[in-house]
């Protein structure tokens, strides 16, 4: 199912950016809808975004909208996950995931990164 | 707070049967939508732990199972093991929402 690989987490001020990055490898990932959960410290998981395998939609969660942007570079097997005015409430770790389904079913994530730790504060 | 719910732990004897229930709504699983369930032991990423309501990938123990009915779903653990001491969470789609939507999650205790 191959592996992915975050990158681009750290610490910074509300209202600044940061734009997180997977990479993939061991699948052909230009193939699939990819995705970012995000889960705060000692807390559960949530749903971020989602880009379709060839970047033509995305989908956000209401948390986010209009504050985040999901792309890909399928040459690079490559998706960012680009995210502005940020807020307490953003700190997290962010996991990406390929997306995996079947005719007439729900989608579901497999694999995931290890992920990367975004922490908003000033 | 989380569109489906969970218990916020479980826990049982070694050996013994654990089960998770994970509560929607007519707007996810009540719409039709599959319900997946995952595991994260501690300080791991979530791994797949059955997709589409009952089924086990690959490598995953049939100690493990899972059913859905109605606006609820639910994962069973039988000979419960120390190694299955983590987080589990149910995940499936809200039409509502438009997006994906996880359960509050349910911490695994052997005693």
């Amino acid at each position: 199912q191959g592996q992915l690989m975050e990158s681009g987490g750290g610490v910074v001020q509300p209202g600044r950016s940061l734009r997180l990055s997977c990479t993939g490898s061991g699948f052909t990932f230009s193939n699939y809808a990819m995705h970012w959960v995000r889960q705060a410290p000692g807390k559960g998981l949530e749903w971020v975004a989602v880009i379709s395998y060839d970047g033509s939609s995305q989908s956000f969660a209401d948390s986010v909208k209009g504050r985040f942007t999901i792309s890909r570079d399928n040459s690079e097997n490559t998706l960012y996950l680009q995210m502005n005015n940020l807020r307490p409430e953003d700190t997290s770790v962010y996991y990406c995931a390929k997306e995996i389904g079947i005719v007439g079913g729900t989608n579901w994530f497999a694999p995931w990164g290890q992920g990367t730790l975004v922490t908003v504060s000033s | 707070q989380s569109v489906l719910t969970q218990p916020p732990s479980v826990s049982g004897a070694p050996g013994q049967r654990v089960i998770i229930s994970c509560t929607g709504s007519s707007s996810n699983i009540g719409a039709g939508h599959d319900v997946h369930w995952y595991q994260q032991l501690p300080g791991t990423a979530p791994k797949v732990l059955i997709y589409s309501n009952k089924y086990r990938p690959s490598g995953v123990t049939d100690r493990f199972s899972a059913s859905k009915s109605g606006t609820s779903a639910s994962l069973a653990i039988t000979g419960l093991q120390a190694e299955d001491e983590g987080d589990y969470y149910c995940q499936s789609y809200d039409s509502s929402l438009s997006g994906y939507v996880f359960g509050s999650g349910t911490t695994v205790t052997v005693l």
